[in-house]
């Protein structure tokens, strides 16, 4: 199993850009989510999905699109980057929410010149 | 929702010498108490967690105890070595299944 993956590793983009970052997993896990990492702020939710089709904001969704048309797969788009959206992007997956154990991607470094 | 709150937000230790980490909640619906590492340029990963009809789990070096009266849980390390150097952050599962998690703790141990 290759558990949680995420492309790209590292990506630099001017302000006004758009993106997406990709999350895949094959664990068959109905919940997955998408964290912004900050120094000092710990990990944020941006937003997460329960199943495919179903998804929903957490505590930093402005600015960010998602959505989740297997079970596989949970991309995030960023619409119109800002230098705001700099940051290390997590995704992860669970069996069960955030009531089980979180298993993250290795990450995807973000640069917004 | 859930606020968690952590402290302190580094903590340095001597190899050998024991490590807390210390988390307050704010949800008194939060059941599930998880604790991540994450190591420089890596991934967060659980090392432990605990259920509110716990009240302390160990592993090893690693334990955690949870007083749900007054909303804490905490990390103990004992007998620190080199490889515990990391960020440990922890989390709680708020009403809606939601994990938040606290603003991380960096831990340098020392030989």
């Amino acid at each position: 199993n290759a558990g949680v993956t995420q492309t790209p590793k590292f990506q630099v983009l001017k302000t006004g850009q758009s993106m997406t970052l990709q999350c895949a997993q094959d664990m068959n896990h109905e919940y997955m989510s998408w964290y912004r990492q900050d120094p000092g702020m710990g990990l944020r939710l941006i937003h997460y999905s329960v199943g495919a089709g179903i998804t929903d904001q957490g505590e930093v969704p402005n600015g960010y699109n998602v959505s989740r048309s297997t079970t596989e797969d949970f991309p995030l788009r960023l619409l119109s980057a800002a230098p705001s959206q700099t940051s290390v992007y997590f995704c992860a997956s669970s069996s069960e929410g955030g009531r089980k154990t979180q298993y993250f991607g290795p990450g995807t470094r973000l640069l917004v010149l | 929702g859930e606020n968690v709150e952590q402290h302190p937000s580094t903590l340095s230790v001597q190899e050998g010498d024991s490590a807390v980490i210390k988390c307050t909640y704010s949800d008194s619906a939060s059941n599930y108490f998880p604790w991540y590492k994450q190591e420089l340029g890596k991934r967060p990963q659980l090392i432990i967690d605990i259920r509110s009809n716990v009240g302390e789990k160990k592993d090893q070096r690693i334990a955690v105890t949870l007083n749900k009266t007054a909303k804490h849980f905490s990390l103990h390390i004992t007998e620190t070595q080199p490889e515990d150097s990391a960020v440990y952050f922890c989390a709680a599962t708020d009403s809606w299944g939601k994990l938040q998690f606290g603003a991380g703790t960096q831990v340098v141990v020392t030989p």
